[in-house]
């Protein structure tokens, strides 16, 4: 599992209200990921870190913000929660590397949240 | 801009039988390919990757080949057991690099794969 860890699990939230998911990693790596699962559209990625302090949007990151502020947390957070961001939420972290003469980026994932927002 | 197309989208064989599922990209600077299964409640994990400087890569029951020309790839899994019943997402990382030196990961739909005793 890459030693990664995500909390809450589950949760149950009411429209409006913010809400914070948090991912924290035991191996020091250097990017993380926060991604949304909903059926039909595979994993989108909401923002993601490339370092303390350094974060960037992904394709669906309206409504939501992010903070590093050290290396083994990843925090999401839902500023006011809305019923289109129901969904399993899931951080990764990637072990970038060069292998082969060809870059990689090969990301592993943490167990998932699932948020359900009323 | 980049995609990544997955089909089918449901599959179901009986064990023992081989499962394939392809994935083809429209980026063709893309040089990295991953596959994931994912199990019920489960996070993504990794089953096996190609890089685009290889055309095939075999790990046990599973298998991996890229046709950069025609801009796919597919999975293989021979002599399925149920326990491989899970969905599978095939994805691809862009050539474009973007803030922090991230190439971007974009992946397929996913494959509901069910495997009959």
């Amino acid at each position: 599992d890459a030693g990664i860890t995500q909390s809450p699990r589950h949760k149950v939230t009411e429209t409006g209200t913010p809400v914070t998911l948090r991912c924290h990693q035991t191996e020091n790596h250097r990017y993380m990921y926060w991604y949304r699962q909903d059926p039909g559209h595979g994993l989108r990625l909401i923002h993601y870190s490339y370092g303390v302090k350094d974060t960037d949007k992904g394709e669906v990151s309206d409504g939501y913000s992010v903070s590093r502020s050290k290396t083994e947390d990843f925090l999401l957070t839902l500023e006011s929660a809305t019923s289109s961001q129901t969904s399993v939420y899931f951080c990764a972290i990637s072990k970038m590397g060069l292998a082969g003469g060809v870059s990689t980026d090969t990301q592993y994932f943490g167990p998932g949240t699932r948020l359900t927002v009323l | 801009g980049e995609n990544v197309e997955q089909h089918p989208s449901t599959l179901s064989v009986q064990e023992g039988d081989s499962a394939v599922i392809k994935c083809t990209y429209s980026d063709s600077a893309s040089n990295y390919f991953p596959w994931y299964k994912q199990e019920l409640g489960k996070g993504p994990q990794l089953i096996i990757d190609i890089r685009s400087n290889v055309g095939e890569k075999k790990d046990q029951r599973i298998a991996v080949t890229l046709n950069k020309t025609a801009k796919h790839f597919s999975l293989h899994i021979t002599e399925t057991q149920p326990e491989d019943s899970a969905v599978y997402f095939c994805a691809a990382i862009g050539a474009s690099v973007l803030s922090g030196g991230y190439n971007k990961l974009i992946f397929g739909a996913g494959t509901r794969l069910a495997v009959h005793p």
